[in-house]
């Protein structure tokens, strides 16, 4: 079975633009977290939808949005971009919300944004 | 403010011996810890969990423990393999923050041979 899929791997935008990421998770999941790691921190929680609804969000601009597809593909999208906006984003796919606390989250490998 | 913290940014460790990383978290809403591992160009892997109503969970060669009195949980590795040489994430939750999970800064773990 493939696992959690993100493209592009690699991007470099200049500061201004709008980049979108996207993220295919893993079949029959339908939860799909968004993170971004910078280097030497952890992954911070962006975004999180279940079912197409927005069901969290972390402490970012509203240049950061997301939407989820009815094939619960996602797409992550930062307008504006900013120099700070440089990291690795990670897609994370669950299989349903908070049953069991037995549904970890899978990860994929995420997109290196660098913005010059 | 930085909820969940891993003071130690590295830790080395000879083969075969202990390998013990601590985690430290302030928000006394956390009721649910996990650690990931992330090798270089992965995306963190899932290890082990442990829920609020345990203070102790073992998976094969990992051991995590939790002391909640002092909001503290440490991951215990025995016996250490070279391939265990990654970056160790201590991750928390809580209830119905869906699965909202907050990443400490990670331990970059050297199993020497």
């Amino acid at each position: 079975d493939a696992g959690v899929t993100q493209s592009p791997t690699h991007l470099i935008k200049t500061r201004g633009q709008q980049v979108t990421l996207r993220c295919s998770p893993i079949s029959g999941h339908k939860s799909v977290s968004w993170y971004q790691q910078v280097l030497g921190q952890g992954p911070q929680f962006i975004f999180q939808y279940y079912e197409k609804e927005e069901r969290g969000r972390g402490n970012f601009p509203d240049r950061f949005s997301a939407r989820q597809f009815p094939n619960y593909s996602s797409e992550l999208n930062v307008n504006a971009l900013l120099l700070g906006d440089s990291a690795l984003y990670l897609c994370a796919s669950g299989s349903s919300l908070r049953e069991g606390r037995d549904n970890e989250q899978f990860f994929g490998p995420g997109t290196r944004l660098t913005v010059l | 403010d930085q909820q969940v913290k891993q003071n130690s940014p590295s830790l080395s460790v000879q083969e075969g011996r202990i390998s013990i990383l601590n985690c430290d978290y302030t928000n006394s809403m956390f009721d649910y810890f996990l650690w990931y591992k992330k090798y270089p160009a992965e995306g963190p892997t899932f290890l082990i969990s442990i829920s609020s109503i345990k203070d102790k969970n073992e998976d094969g060669r990992f051991t995590v423990f939790l002391n909640k009195s002092a909001k503290h949980l440490s991951l215990h590795i025995v016996p250490s393999q070279p391939g265990d040489s990654a970056v160790y994430f201590c991750a928390a939750s809580a209830y119905r923050s869906y699965d909202k999970v907050i990443f400490g800064p990670g331990t970059s773990l050297s199993v020497i041979p």
